[in-house]
């Protein structure tokens, strides 16, 4: 089976930098995804790590350590509308669907 | 980009009712979409496998018979809530990977999801 663990909450401050952590276990690991969700509509795409390292895609930059089972997602220059939740999902060789955490909501305050 | 589309957005229905989801992947043919619930403050939760032209896989504790999936072509998968009742009210989305290319991102599309209210 697959568990995926991230905060429930975080509040940060309109122009500083976040990090929301995952950490996962699964079998046949395939890939790691991240996706932001505001309130009443369907997840939008924001990265994929398959390999150690970290991705970066302007303000948003994704790490893994596969050996660790870890993720984590950096939001930088935090913006009003950054507010959301952060889906952190893993998908093992066995399956193609996403296996999805439970989500993190992150509150930017002014 | 690659684009999926769902109908209804909306919908509300009353008890004992069926309701009808459709999923279309707009500009790529998809030989599998995937049925997700998502409950209020909750995460998503796969409900099942849509695979065109032979039978859906369904996630443990998902009843197939209440959630009909059917995936009759290339660019649409349907889910029928049948007999709804009010704890079927949720957030159903619907999400779908091209068969060929960005398989070095992997991404899988989703529909703008499709909220059920029953009464």
């Amino acid at each position: 089976g697959q568990n995926i663990d991230q905060p429930t909450e975080m509040t940060a401050t309109e122009g500083a930098i976040v990090q929301i952590n995952c950490t996962y276990q699964t079998s046949g690991f395939n890939g790691l995804f991240w996706y932001q969700q505001h309130a009443g509509e369907a997840p939008t795409f924001l990265s994929y790590n398959v390999l150690d390292g970290l991705e970066e895609k302007g303000r948003f930059s994704s790490f893994l350590s596969r050996s660790k089972g870890y993720s984590y997602l950096l939001l930088k220059e935090l913006q009003m509308k950054d507010s959301a939740s952060y889906l952190c999902a893993v998908t093992d060789t066995g399956r193609r669907a996403l296996t999805f955490g439970s989500g993190t909501r992150l509150q930017v305050q002014p | 980009g690659a684009v999926v589309s769902q109908h209804p957005s909306w919908v509300i229905c009353k008890s004992g009712t069926s309701v009808k989801i459709e999923c279309r992947s707009l500009d790529f043919q998809a030989t599998t979409m995937f049925w997700y619930r998502q409950f209020p403050k909750q995460s998503l939760m796969l409900m099942a496998t849509s695979n065109e032209g032979s039978k859906a896989t369904y996630e443990q504790g998902v009843e197939k018979d209440k959630f009909l999936i059917n995936h009759a072509s290339l660019t649409l998968s349907t889910l029928t809530v049948t007999s709804a009742h009010p704890e079927d009210s949720s957030f159903y989305i619907c999400s779908a990977r091209e068969i060929a290319g960005r398989a070095l991102t992997g991404e899988l599309f989703f529909g703008e999801g499709s909220r059920l209210t029953v009464l």
